[in-house]
């Protein structure tokens, strides 16, 4: 069974610019999550989708934006990009429903804005 | 105070040697409890998921979890150099509110098996 996928591995944005960020869930799983892990700050929860709606936001401002398509692929965009932007942004999946929530996490796309 | 909180590490063990891995929550409604693996470089691998009280066994590793205080723990037997990552503990809450679906991680503790 594929995991959990993300493109691109890698990506250099200059400060200002906007990035959009890929992931597909593993087959059968219909909600998403989109994490931070900056240095020294750990993984961060940032957004959350399921059936194509967003269900819980952390704290980041607005210009951290995504969506999720009919076949729960996800896009996480950030506009106005921040050098403090700079991180590994991390696409979990999860089955949905229920007592639990396993969430599986993509390898990730590096982002680094200069 | 944090939300979620690991022991601080580094944690080095000698290989055979058990290593144990304590996480404390603060959030008493929290109700789903994970351990996360992660090698340097890569992105997370869940190990192990609990959520009632007591033990749950897999293999070499034994999560622990007691609700009344609030902790998290992680034993891994047999220990091997394979072993060295970071461990994640990281707490969910399945309910309404502003926690609801996300995944609260602590810091993470790093784990050195030496041969």
């Amino acid at each position: 069974e594929a995991g959990v996928t993300q493109s691109p591995t890698h990506l250099i944005k200059t400060r200002g610019q906007q990035a959009t960020l890929r992931c597909s869930p593993i087959s059968g799983h219909t909600s998403v999550y989109w994490y931070q892990q900056a240095l020294g700050l750990g993984l961060q929860f940032l957004l959350w989708y399921d059936e194509g709606e967003e269900r819980n936001r952390g704290n980041f401002p607005p210009r951290f934006s995504g969506r999720q398509f009919p076949n729960y692929s996800s896009e996480l965009n950030v506009n106005a990009l921040e050098l403090e932007d700079s991180a590994l942004y991390l696409c979990a999946s999860s089955l949905w429903g229920g007592h639990s929530y396993e969430q599986y996490f993509g390898p990730g796309t590096r982002l680094t804005v200069t | 105070q944090k939300e979620v909180e690991q022991n601080s590490g580094p944690l080095s063990v000698p290989e055979g040697a058990i290593a144990s891995l304590n996480c404390t929550y603060s959030d008493r409604g929290s109700q789903s409890f994970f351990w996360y693996r992660q090698y340097s470089g890569k992105s997370p691998e869940l190990i192990m998921s609990i959520y009632s009280n007591g033990d749950k066994e897999d293999g070499r590793f034994t999560a622990q979890l007691n609700k009344a205080s609030q902790y998290v723990s992680l034993l891994i037997r047999d220990s091997q150099p394979s072993d060295s990552a970071t461990y994640l503990c990281a707490v969910g809450y399945n309910a309404g509110g502003t926690s609801y679906g996300k995944l609260t991680f602590g810091q993470g503790t790093i784990l050195t098996v030496h041969p």
